[in-house]
């Protein structure tokens, strides 16, 4: 139990395009899905805080306005990076904890790799 | 947030058993410590969460001492697929803020 799945797990794309990443909860509903970018042989840096049914939470220094978060339902939400550059190219990671009152452990999807040209 | 400080790297040989401490001197009173594995190019990958005491599963264990100022992940008979970073993490039901991990290696 408690998958989480991304898709697509790598994407190219030309600079000024947009790119759109999905994070699902296979087998269980997540109130609350967070959004990670990790560069090369660095940590994972939280982005946004996305709650079902209501704007995402960004963290100091990301564009809302570049990356758009939609948490549409319980088990998914997406993450859009408007406008690429190559300086997005990175690891995008995204994690979900599970409804319920005894739920305080994230999962973690397998993460997407977009490459900007 | 509370922050945590854990060794950059470690070196171990297979079969034997590794412990990794993590420093979390801020926890709070509600956080919960959590540990996480990450494989080049993958998501992190829960291992075992505690908050207080010792904690076991089929992969790891957990000790936890009364303050909960630190913590101690112990990989009993590491392989070579363990060879991973190694993330400690304090939080209840919010954001988690990434240290830089433990990069372990194993040898042969």
């Amino acid at each position: 139990g408690a998958v989480v799945s991304q898709h697509p797990s790598r994407v190219i794309c030309k600079s000024g395009t947009s790119v759109k990443i999905e994070c699902r909860s296979l087998d269980f509903q997540a109130t609350t899905m967070f959004w990670y970018r990790q560069f090369p042989k660095q940590s994972l840096m939280l982005m946004a805080t996305s709650n079902e049914g209501s704007k995402a939470t960004y963290e100091q220094g990301v564009e809302k306005d570049k990356f758009l978060i939609n948490h549409a339902s319980l088990t998914l939400s997406t993450l859009t990076v408007t406008s690429a550059h190559p300086e997005d190219s990175s690891f995008y990671i995204c994690s979900a904890l599970p409804r319920g009152l005894d739920a305080d452990t994230q999962y973690f999807g397998p993460g997407t790799r977009l490459t900007v040209l | 947030l509370a922050k945590t400080t854990q060794p950059v790297s470690m070196d171990s040989y297979e079969g034997q058993e590794v412990n990794i401490t993590c420093s979390h001197n801020n926890i709070a009173t509600n956080d919960y410590i959590t540990w996480y594995q990450q494989f080049p190019s993958q998501g992190p990958r829960f291992i075992i969460q505690g908050y207080k005491t010792k904690v076991t599963n089929e992969v790891a264990s957990l000790f936890i001492p009364a303050d909960r100022k630190s913590s101690t992940l112990s990989l009993p008979r590491v392989s070579l697929s363990d060879t991973a970073v190694y993330y400690c993490l304090v939080a209840l039901r919010g954001a988690l803020t990434f240290g830089s991990g433990t990069r372990l290696q194993v040898q042969p």
